[in-house]
């Protein structure tokens, strides 16, 4: 299965860029890599997606690594709203029929300190 | 606007009691899942449909059942067989089995039983 490994938790200064690392070191090749978030009981926001190259949008940046076994999420300029746990997402690719659902492990729980 | 919609936000079971929970999309995604959050943990899924009139069990469906008559709606039913219902409901669809294919979250139903 293509899991992904991120740290349990970060702090971060408000105004400063938080930046947040996955592993997935078992991506397969034409599997992309997604980012979500979630403030506490609410249902998971996406954030942005990529497959190989750089993405950003909006809210944030990913940087992709180029064997793409890891990858970083940048939020430029972090405020006390981006206060979430921030979930790294690869597709489940298994040998039984999930419906090519997603994984959503424990995420890193980022905490936008004044 | 386009999304997906869960009723209610909160809801209280007696013990021994059913209970089903409403999620209805106006996306035109055929895909929709279901999907349980304990305290401090990731989400776990409990049912997928990929198409109207199919579903397939997902991780933990032992206790849950699901119907999906229509394209639009995928409710899901706690029964009294689920031995620790109390959590956190989300419901999800997405527009295409692909990789490429992110996912649209609801907002969440909260079930305690008392």
């Amino acid at each position: 299965d293509a899991k992904t490994t991120q740290p349990p938790s970060m702090d971060c200064a408000e105004g400063r860029a938080a930046n947040l690392p996955c592993n997935h070191s078992t991506i397969s090749g034409n599997e992309y890599v997604y980012w979500y978030r979630q403030i506490h009981s609410q249902g998971p926001q996406y954030i942005i997606h990529g497959l190989k190259n750089n993405e950003t949008n909006e809210m944030a940046s990913l940087i992709i690594t180029e064997d793409r076994k890891s990858s970083t999420l940048i939020l430029p300029h972090a405020t006390l709203r981006d206060t979430a746990v921030y979930y790294c997402i690869v597709r489940v690719a298994s040998g039984r029929e999930t419906g090519n659902q997603f994984y959503f492990g424990t995420g890193t729980s980022l905490t936008v300190i004044p | 606007d386009g999304g997906i919609t869960q009723s209610p936000k909160y809801l209280f079971r007696k013990e021994g009691q059913n209970v089903t929970l409403s999620c209805e999309q106006n996306l035109n995604h055929d895909a929709m899942y279901w999907y349980r959050q304990d305290p401090g943990q990731g989400l776990r899924l409990i049912y997928y449909s990929q198409i109207v009139n199919d579903f397939q069990k997902g991780d933990i469906a032992e206790g849950y059942s699901v119907s999906r008559e229509k394209k639009e709606s995928f409710p899901l039913t706690v029964t009294s067989a689920q031995k620790n219902p109390t959590a956190f409901y989300l419901c999800a669809s997405r527009e295409g089995q692909g990789s490429g294919y992110g996912y649209t979250f609801g907002s969440g139903t909260r079930l305690t039983v008392v």
